[in-house]
């Protein structure tokens, strides 16, 4: 099946700074993909839809301005997080649909976000 | 707005038993529905999925599901559990009409030797 891929897996970092985590589809092209926030012992939530080429378009109740989402081409997407807090501590996974329809997502490993 | 229920939080079964765990959604027309299995380190997996026809999905790994409409349900089962099946199951239903998963809280199976 097509492979979804994550850097990095897990990342600690101080209050305040910012980090960037990538999603990449290895062997398919995805003009949509998806970023999702997985408490501990919690459903996935629906963050934010990448779309490559323009903007991306966030669920209600998601901060724009705190998760920067950057979709620069058909196999990369970024997550920012800007001025992390002890609060964004939370395990992001990224998803992309290897078809236009976007019948089966293929989901990344996800990334452990540790902010101290 | 849609929505899925997943009434267990574990479920512990001995190898070699079978298996059921539950979902029900919440959706005005008829919904996408889907089961995903997650293991520590990997990403979701798609086990199977229903949009349409037969009501009895197969899936991988010897897994099944049901749709019943009248009873909202979406139960996913298994005749013979195995030790390598012990990992987070998610039921998810497609987000507004569409095949955007949206997940319940997810069903920790347990496996007894």
């Amino acid at each position: 099946g097509a492979v979804v891929s994550q850097h990095p897996s897990r990342v600690i970092c101080k209050s305040g700074t910012s980090v960037k985590i990538e999603c990449r589809s290895l062997d398919f092209q995805a003009t949509t993909m998806f970023w999702y926030r997985q408490f501990p012992k919690k459903s996935l939530m629906l963050m934010a839809t990448s779309n490559e080429g323009s903007k991306a378009t966030y669920e209600q109740g998601v901060e724009k301005d705190k998760f920067l989402i950057n979709h620069a081409s058909l196999t990369l997407s970024t997550l920012t997080v800007t001025s992390a807090h002890p609060e964004d501590s939370s395990f992001y996974i990224c998803s992309a649909p290897t078809d236009t329809l976007g019948e089966t997502q293929y989901f990344g490993p996800g990334t452990r976000l540790l902010v101290l | 707005a849609q929505s899925v229920t997943q009434p267990d939080i574990h479920i512990t079964v001995s190898e070699g038993a079978s298996l059921e765990l539950r979902c029900n959604y919440s959706y005005g027309a008829t919904p996408y529905l889907f089961w995903y299995v997650q293991s520590p380190g990997q990403g979701l997996q798609l086990l199977l999925k229903y949009f349409s026809g037969d009501t009895l999905v197969q899936g991988i790994k010897g897994f099944e599901a049901e749709f019943k409409r009248s009873q909202s349900s979406f139960n996913l089962r298994k005749p013979s559990v195995h030790w390598s099946d012990a990992a987070e199951y998610f039921c998810a239903v497609g987000k507004g009409g569409s095949y955007i998963p949206t997940f319940g809280r997810g069903t920790s199976l347990i496996v007894h030797p």
